[in-house]
């Protein structure tokens, strides 16, 4: 079974800085998808970006792109120019791209506070 | 832009009681979810649905739970005799069913259970 693991319960950054959120990952598939879900304190899950394990390239969304190391089983979130509203909790997501419909499968969160 | 939308947003009910959630789905995917969050806890898969039946489910989704698409749009999850421990916030989430797709969530009903 495939884990998720994000081993930074809370971080902070200043407005305006940049901050990098850890995720890591176990599976033995070689096909697979990334994610990283937005939080905010209105429980809504919003999409903030996504990976294909097969391409060596790192997604960008705006002031949000990723580090994803793919021996290393690391994904991680840089979020830069951090606006008060990217506070919110963060989750890492695995989803098998093996099967169709395929269930994803989050990390624990981190909580990220932007201070002014 | 198409959103996934649920109701109620907040159900209250006692312990023993049956609930019924109700999620829209966006109308051109295949592919239905019920994920369950308990207050400061992870995001749990529950059940996928498609083609009008259960195509996975994990281990929390016993007897105690049922899915069913009753009139082609709704995607309802029904939770029969409630136990305080399934207060929780549920959300229902949608996708295309590709293997490249991504999983759209709804803003989630928050469960209450007395």
């Amino acid at each position: 079974a495939q884990t998720v693991t994000q081993s930074q319960p809370e971080m902070s950054v200043q407005e305006a800085e940049t901050v990098t959120l850890s995720c890591t990952y176990d599976t033995s598939e070689s096909d697979y998808y990334l994610f990283w879900y937005k939080q905010p304190p209105s429980r809504q899950m919003i999409l903030v970006i996504r990976q294909e394990a097969y391409k060596q390239q790192n997604a960008t969304e705006n002031r949000f792109s990723v580090n994803f190391q793919k021996a290393a089983k690391s994904f991680s979130l840089k979020i830069s120019d951090s606006q008060l509203g990217d506070a919110a909790m963060y989750f890492c997501a695995y989803r098998s791209g093996e099967t169709s419909g395929s269930r994803l499968t989050f990390g624990e969160g981190t909580q990220l506070t932007v201070n002014p | 832009e198409p959103e996934v939308t649920q109701t109620p947003s907040h159900q209250v009910t006692q312990m023993g009681q049956e609930v019924i959630l109700r999620c829209v789905p966006i109308s051109n995917h295949l592919y239905f979810y019920w994920y369950r969050q308990i207050l400061g806890q992870k995001v749990e898969f529950l059940v996928s649905f498609y083609n009008n039946e259960i195509s996975e489910k994990s281990e929390i989704f016993d007897d105690q739970f049922s899915v069913e698409r009753p009139d082609g749009s709704n995607f309802t999850l029904k939770i029969r005799s409630t136990k305080l421990e399934d207060s929780a916030m549920y959300f229902c989430a949608t996708g295309q069913g590709y293997s490249t797709d991504t999983q759209y969530f709804g803003p989630g009903t928050r469960l209450t259970v007395l």
